[in-house]
């Protein structure tokens, strides 16, 4: 147990689909970040907010939306995906400021798009 | 922030010591040396990080060369428990948003 949690663990939608993935985290951070880990590639990052704004967006396409509404709160909104998207989404927390911080990662979410 | 190089893959016995070489060659002097895993199927678990001198925790020791364009991740008495993806990860102490590139890692077979 991390102190970051994710729900769904799995799922699976089809491409006309819109759901959403929710990640929280228990531990005080402040900064948030998504991840997409596809089979046999290292894992991308996707977004990375601090205080609730976002800091990073690595030119994921739009059919991602990332929402931060709270420092403890990260969803990612889905819609209209398509089969390459399928993958392991990872949320992760830490604090966001410089010098040596870890990250804490949560379990993932399994991405099925049919 | 600097590229590391790692081995695909290793194997080790159950109960003896599992060394992990990263190679940094590229490494500046403001960068930390971090070492996570991801068991299979789970999200990516910090283990240790470091930027000059080595460091010990509960979980591992991490050695850096004097020149610190490598290092070594030890786990002491390796279980079956530690068969993992273990990813070394430099970072610059300036990076804000705390940003980890990750590589393809070393896969390690802990075997009975």
């Amino acid at each position: 147990e991390t102190g970051v949690t994710q729900t769904p663990r799995h799922l699976v939608m089809g491409m006309t689909n819109k759901k959403s993935l929710k990640c929280e985290q228990h531990l005080g951070h402040n900064a948030m970040y998504w991840y997409k880990q596809s089979a046999k590639k290292p894992l991308e990052l996707m977004f990375v907010y601090s205080l609730e704004e976002r800091v990073e967006n690595n030119s994921v396409p739009s059919r991602f939306s990332p929402e931060c509404p709270n420092s403890s709160h990260l969803f990612l909104h889905l819609h209209t995906l398509q089969p390459e998207d399928s993958a392991l989404y990872l949320c992760a927390s830490s604090l966001y400021q410089t010098g040596a911080y870890e990250q804490y990662f949560g379990p993932g979410t399994r991405l099925t798009v049919t | 922030d600097a590229k590391t190089t790692q081995p695909t893959s290793m194997d080790c016995a159950e109960g003896r010591a599992a060394n992990l070489p990263c190679n940094h060659s590229t490494i500046s002097g403001n960068e930390y040396v971090y070492w996570y895993r991801q068991i299979h199927s789970q999200g990516p678990q910090y283990i240790i990080h470091g930027l000059k001198n080595n460091e010990t925790n509960e979980m591992a020791s991490l050695i850096i060369t004097e020149d610190r364009k490598s290092s070594t991740l030890i786990l002491p008495h390796a279980t079956l428990r530690d068969t993992a993806v273990y990813y070394c990860i430099v970072r610059a102490d300036n990076n804000a948003g705390n940003m980890l590139t990750f590589g393809g890692g070393t896969r390690l077979m802990v075997k009975p």
